[in-house]
């Protein structure tokens, strides 16, 4: 079993729409989670990042975790064709060492 | 702030070749990373360095080694290439503590 699971998609939504992004993980003591987005042929770039549970928010994006469940969320709202991307999950037990999840494709269509 | 950069960004070799890939990381950032990404399995983890020394290691064979100077940029080598190498290779730079990573834009490898 992979430490962190995340349904490849595609993903195809209107403009405008709210995105929901999942993964799931099966180590308890991450506790560390981020999300990456990365563009066709570009490295990925920090979206966000948390510490333990809870939610946190950017803009349009928000990032929610639930370690009880072992299962982090991202939520784009009002989304954009220029979101358009892979996104990846990724986490960490202490911080130095990271596991990445395959990433979910997503297309956003004016 | 330059971001990461790698070289070269396009790379194509035969089978039983060897290959070293380079790493810049963003100025004053101690740590850098380097990650295998395929379609299949995704981003998996090779090692860390930090101030030169490999710091953490992931699960593949000793044919992939790597190592850091003294002005934190690092390589990554390859050797007896493999068709299933061929992947985008990308490395990550960071300052060395508990914070999330900046990847560059990667290198792609092929093997023939």
């Amino acid at each position: 079993q992979k430490e962190v699971e995340q349904d490849p998609g595609p993903l195809s939504v209107p403009e405008g729409a709210i995105v929901s992004l999942n993964c799931t993980y099966s180590n308890s003591a991450f506790q560390y989670f981020m999300w990456y987005r990365q563009y066709s042929r570009k490295g990925p770039e920090l979206l966000m990042y948390t510490y333990s549970s809870g939610n946190k928010e950017d803009g349009r994006f928000t990032a929610q975790v639930d370690k009880s469940s072992k299962y982090i969320s991202l939520f784009i709202r009002d989304s954009q064709p220029s979101d358009s991307a892979t996104y990846l999950c990724a986490m960490s037990r202490t911080g130095n060492q990271f596991y990445f999840g395959t990433g979910t494709s997503l297309t956003v269509i004016p | 702030k330059a971001g990461v950069t790698q070289t070269p960004r396009y790379l194509i070799k035969t089978r039983g070749q060897q290959v070293t890939l380079s790493c810049s990381p963003i100025s004053g950032h101690r740590s850098v990373s380097w990650y295998q990404q395929t379609p299949g399995q995704g981003l998996q983890f090779l090692f860390e360095y930090f101030s030169e020394t490999q710091r953490n290691k992931g699960n593949f064979p000793g044919r992939f080694s790597g190592r850091q100077f003294s002005n934190s940029r690092s390589e990554m080598n390859v050797s007896t290439l493999e068709l299933g190498d061929s992947a985008l290779y990308l490395c990550a730079s960071r300052t060395g503590g508990q914070e999330t990573q900046y990847f560059g834009p990667g290198t792609r490898l092929l093997v023939l």
